[in-house]
């Protein structure tokens, strides 16, 4: 079946410090979402990328998708306090109607 | 507009004990979806419903049953819930699109005991 693996599962940085989570995927997917889950929270959509290579940019947050499309990244700079919570991704295989999340990227930032 | 609303929020089980986990919608979406969380699992798809009247299994659906009632609603039931089914439960919705966001309830946390 399909497998979406996350890495790191955790990661704790100072505020300020950058940091980047990683996603891989065993099958190519026709898209990748990116979610953020505060604790005790719910996952909330932030992005989706649907073309080999594509880069996004929102404020902070930089997402990337693989030439491949079976890889993808999310990076934040200068992380803030408000970037508390866990990130997962999620992908389509192409021709299908579910949607795998992957494993997370629970992340904590010291003040 | 209430997005997705799931009920109950929290719900505490005895071994064997059966019960129904709520999911409806009101954003008039084809696609809902029931994922469980688990620390360092992320989120496991257990069933979902592409559109009204089909249902099919995700990557674990084993001890789960569920029940697409009409557009709005798909509840998912444990028959006989045990304490590995202990777990916080999401449902989500999306429109059906293929590039579509899924939007997610507030969750259920069951725990089995």
């Amino acid at each position: 079946g399909q497998q979406v693996m996350q890495i790191p599962q955790y990661q704790h940085v100072q505020e300020g410090e950058d940091f980047t989570t990683y996603c891989n995927s065993s099958t190519t997917l026709s898209n990748i979402q990116w979610y953020k889950q505060r604790p005790g929270g719910h996952p909330v959509f932030l992005i989706q990328l649907v073309k080999s290579g594509e880069v996004k940019k929102q404020k902070r947050l930089t997402f990337q998708f693989g030439e491949a499309k079976k890889n993808s990244s999310l990076h934040i700079t200068a992380t803030q306090t408000t970037d508390v919570g866990t990130y997962f991704c999620a992908g389509r295989g192409t021709g299908a109607n579910n949607l795998f999340f992957g494993t997370g990227t629970r992340l904590t930032v010291i003040p | 507009n209430a997005g997705v609303t799931q009920t109950p929020k929290f719900q505490v089980l005895k071994t064997g004990q059966s019960m129904t986990l709520q999911c409806a919608q009101d954003m008039n979406h084809n696609s809902m979806y029931w994922y469980r969380q688990d620390p360092g699992m992320g989120l496991r798809l257990i069933y979902y419903s592409a559109s009204e009247g089909t249902t099919d299994k995700g990557e674990v659906p084993n001890g789960y049953n569920v029940s697409r009632l009409n557009k709005r609603e798909f509840s998912l039931r444990l028959e006989s819930a045990a304490p590995s089914q202990t777990s916080v439960y999401f449902c989500a919705s999306l429109s059906g699109a293929r590039n579509t966001e899924a939007f997610f309830g507030q969750g259920t946390r069951l725990t089995v005991v």
